[in-house]
């Protein structure tokens, strides 16, 4: 049981270049969360998704587009990186919507943006 | 709208030291409260939570218990170890839309020997 896994693990872009980061999680979950963490802030939300075919937008969405056409797949894309987008990027998934479910991470994809 | 607020850090005490890390929060509802830890090089993972008041959660000699009255969640540990070493993020899931989770800003602890 592989858990919440995250594909790459380390990225180095140069600006306008674009990427897709992989999420996968095989605990049949329907949600799933793209976060960023930068020093000193904690956790921001890019997207979420609420189950196979839907997405939201979260805190930080700009810069930053989603896809869920499987269950267990959660990707996010950039576009057009900057290097403001230099971050550690989590991946995180949770079978339900009541408020004690606990989130699993996925081990993160640092992405460098030069 | 829903918040949540640690101490900042690093924090740094010494082998067999106890351990406090403040968490405060704002919430309109009722949330269920977490800590996380996250190992270096690693993602977040569940540490304990709590889910309605005066509940206290615990896991490897870590507690925390969830004060309505003061809105805080602190985290307590008796006797840190090096191995206790990490970040750790206090946070709120308030079952709104999605439930997605709060988190507070983290609190890097390192243990000497």
């Amino acid at each position: 049981n592989a858990g919440v896994t995250q594909t790459p693990k380390f990225r180095v872009l140069k600006t306008g270049q674009s990427m897709t980061l992989l999420c996968a999680q095989d605990m049949n979950h329907e949600y799933m969360y793209w976060y960023r963490q930068d020093p000193g802030m904690g956790l921001r939300l890019i997207h979420y998704s609420v189950g196979e075919g839907t997405t939201a937008k979260g805190e930080v969405p700009d810069g930053y587009n989603v896809s869920r056409l499987k269950k267990q797949n959660f990707l996010l894309g950039l576009e057009s990186a900057a290097p403001s987008q230099t971050s550690v990027y989590f991946c995180a998934s949770r079978q339900g919507a009541s408020r004690g479910e606990t989130q699993y991470f996925g081990p993160g994809t640092r992405l460098l943006v030069l | 709208g829903d918040s949540v607020t640690q101490m900042e850090g690093p924090v740094t005490l010494s082998e067999e030291a106890f351990l406090t890390i403040n968490c405060t929060y704002t919430a309109t509802g009722y949330p269920s409260l977490f800590w996380y830890v996250q190992y270096p090089g690693e993602g977040l993972q569940l540490l304990l939570k709590a889910t309605k008041a005066d509940d206290k959660g615990s896991n490897k000699g870590f507690e925390a218990t969830y004060r309505k009255e003061t809105t805080s969640f602190h985290l307590e540990k008796g006797s840190v170890q090096v191995s206790d070493s990490a970040v750790y993020f206090c946070a709120l899931s308030d079952g709104s839309s999605a439930s997605k989770i709060i988190f507070g800003s983290g609190t890097r602890l390192s243990i000497r020997p």
